[in-house]
């Protein structure tokens, strides 16, 4: 069974369009997480969430909006996507000070 | 802005070999943890450590976490192939938030 399971796994979009990717945990955390991967593979936190609200939003464009109809759920719509948007995204979900498990991750190129 | 440096970027060594890859920072976390990633795979956790002064050992690998909190070190003996990977630390800065170093890529040569 996959603990944090993101889909899709890659997505190529034309500048412009309207995205989303979904993220679900079987793990019974509380907290979720969205991560952006640049190409040199720093990880920067977007946007966290417990249990259903939004805790965490660093300074991310409003046109990402992350959604969770419940704790197990969390995910990203991107609006009109920008080539500076490609990147690897990265859902992750924790318990209290335990570490994260993250999923897969989707590589999104924008073109 | 809390900020996690690592060092170094990247290393190449033979098998065999040992190797010690840090992780910096001028602030205090409540915890530390260490992380390996796999092309194409998410970041998976290797340890935490919590206390200052605190030493984990897992098989090779070897973690402390520096007196003072800001600091922390992973030391890998005898590296083996297996362990060629990207190594990432991340400090917790509260708020259920994690800031990541920027990663050590680890090439571990037959």
């Amino acid at each position: 069974d996959t603990a944090v399971s993101q889909t899709p796994k890659y997505l190529v979009t034309q500048m412009g369009n309207d995205k989303s990717i979904k993220c679900e945990q079987n793990l019974g955390h509380d907290t979720m997480y969205w991560y952006k991967q640049d190409s040199k593979k720093f990880l920067k936190i977007m946007f966290s969430y417990n249990n259903k609200e939004l805790i965490i939003n660093e300074t991310v464009p409003n046109r990402f909006s992350p959604k969770s109809p419940d704790k197990a759920h969390l995910n990203l719509h991107i609006n009109s996507l920008e080539l500076g948007d490609s990147a690897v995204y990265f859902c992750a979900s924790s318990q209290s000070r335990d570490g994260y498990t993250f999923g897969s991750g989707t590589r999104l190129t924008v073109v | 802005t809390q900020l996690l440096e690592q060092s170094p970027q990247f290393l190449s060594i033979q098998e065999g070999e040992n190797l010690t890859v840090y992780c910096n920072s001028s602030s205090v976390f409540s915890s530390l943890q260490w992380y390996r990633q796999e092309p194409g795979e998410g970041p998976v956790l290797l340890v935490t450590v919590v206390t200052g002064g605190e030493v984990k050992k897992l098989k090779r690998l070897t973690f402390q976490f520096g007196d003072a909190r800001k600091d922390s070190s992973l030391h890998i003996t005898a590296a083996q192939p297996g362990d060629t990977g990207l190594y990432l630390c991340a400090g917790a800065a509260g708020a259920q938030k994690l800031v990541f170093g920027q990663g050590t890529r680890l090439t571990i040569n037959p």
